[in-house]
């Protein structure tokens, strides 16, 4: 039971570049996230899924894409790599249960840099 | 607009005496509160939480405290241990949307032996 993984876990892009953050999870869980960690500003949400086929936008969207095609799997896109996109990137999943609040669990990150 | 505000960056306790992190947040929504902590290259993980039906929740060493009327909330630790030491984020959420989570800017706390 590997829980959530990421790939790769560091990258250096040129501005202009894409490149596309491999999530996956073990656990079945319904939901995944993308968040973005920057210093003194703690995790901010990029894009959600609640399910496999839907994605939503959460607080900073602008510059990323995302898909789940399939339940176990989130990608986020980035088109064209920005110095402003220089972050580590943290992939998190969780179960929905009605009623109740679930803990997110998280994947190790992965270290991105645009030059 | 920071909706979850960790106002100390950083925090340093002696072994065996208690840590006190504090939150504040300012949405009135927000009705699940959460505790993770974080060691270097890794991903956050899941501390304790808290409803805000409860004022109190315990587990072990950890207790998170929830004051609604003042919207803080606080994580004790006791005792301390070295092995605390990392970076501690508070985070908050609404629960009908998701499980999406709002997080503090994170407290580094350093436990000395």
């Amino acid at each position: 039971n590997a829980g959530v993984t990421q790939t790769p876990k560091f990258r250096v892009l040129k501005t202009g570049q894409s490149m596309t953050l491999l999530c996956a999870q073990d656990m079945n869980h319904e939901y995944m996230y993308w968040y973005r960690q920057d210093p003194g500003m703690g995790l901010r949400l990029i894009h959600y899924s609640v399910g496999e086929g839907t994605t939503a936008k959460g607080e900073v969207p602008d510059g990323y894409n995302v898909s789940r095609l399939k339940k176990q799997n989130f990608l986020l896109g980035l088109e064209s790599a920005a110095p402003s996109q220089t972050s580590v990137y943290f992939c998190a999943s969780s179960y929905s249960r009605d009623n109740s609040y679930n803990e997110q669990f998280f994947g190790p990150g992965t270290r991105l840099t645009v030059l | 607009d920071q909706q979850v505000k960790q106002n100390s960056p950083s925090l340093s306790v002696q072994e065996g005496r208690i840590s006190i992190l504090n939150c504040d947040y300012t949405n009135s929504m927000f009705d699940y509160f959460l505790w993770y902590k974080k060691y270097p290259a890794e991903g956050p993980t899941f501390l304790i939480s808290i409803s805000s039906i409860k004022d109190k929740n315990e587990d072990g060493r950890f207790t998170v405290f929830l004051n609604k009327s003042a919207k803080h909330l606080s994580l004790h630790i006791v005792p301390s241990q070295p092995g605390d030491s990392a970076v501690y984020f508070c985070a908050a959420a609404i629960g009908t949307s998701y499980g999406k989570l709002t997080f503090g800017q994170g407290t580094i706390l350093t436990v000395h032996p």
